[in-house]
């Protein structure tokens, strides 16, 4: 069966410091894999997904960049943190059904990881 | 262009009795659609999805939701709620594209 795997679950850091947020996926090959922030209260936003190794396809500009070295580990990164950064951060992966017209297939998520900026 | 609303942002029930969420859809092609649901702190955990089979589906936890074309609807429904169902549900729906679009969430809350 499919597991996927997100760390850390909480994590304080200081304005201006970088960041860098792992996420694997277990028992599948190629996954379109995701990342999503969800502010305090809110709903999701999803702010990268991928397709394949090194392709990023990115939703919101922001100071975060993502990178996929290895087919099932997606990386969320940040140079310089902001406040505004603050928030609850999710990875997910699908099925890559993108040539299976009618065969679309739900996400599944990681347990998250809960980024304070102070 | 795809959309989905849930109508409702906060519902509350009473132990017991059923739970009606409700979300509309838009979509320009067949879609598939999903009801996630996620505890405080938590990732999201699938419910339900309906991929153009039958169109009353059934998930976990004694829930079910029934697709309807004519009205463009995907409502979650569940006979009788428990204290555990209290919970943040989120309508989902997928087309062509690789990434979905969410709803903005329904906060369950269930009385004793």
């Amino acid at each position: 069966s499919q597991t996927i795997h997100q760390w850390p679950a909480t994590l304080v850091q200081p304005v201006g410091s970088p960041l860098s947020l792992e996420c694997t996926v277990e028992g599948t090959s190629n996954p379109n894999l995701y990342w999503y922030r969800q502010a305090a209260g809110r709903g999701l936003q999803l702010l990268f997904y991928s397709v394949g190794i090194g392709q990023i396809s990115s939703e919101v500009p922001q100071n975060l960049s993502a990178s996929r070295p290895q087919d099932r580990q997606f990386i969320l990164s940040s140079k310089k943190l902001l406040l505004s950064d603050s928030g609850f951060y999710l990875c997910a992966w699908s099925l890559n059904t993108l040539y299976r017209q009618g065969a679309y297939q739900p996400q599944h998520f990681g347990d998250g990881t809960r980024l304070s900026i102070l | 262009a795809q959309s989905v609303t849930q109508l409702d942002s906060h519902v509350s029930v009473s132990e017991g009795t059923p739970v009606l969420l409700r979300c509309n859809y838009s979509s320009s092609y067949s879609p598939s659609l999903f009801w996630y649901v996620q505890h405080p702190n938590k990732g999201l955990q699938l419910l339900l999805k309906y991929t153009s089979a039958a169109t009353l589906v059934k998930g976990i936890n004694g829930f079910e939701a029934e697709f309807k074309k004519s009205e463009t609807s995907f409502h979650l429904t569940k006979p009788s709620a428990h204290m555990s169902d209290a919970a943040e549900y989120f309508c989902v729906v997928s087309d062509l594209r690789v990434s979905s679009t969410f709803g903005d969430g329904t906060t369950l809350t269930v009385k004793p």
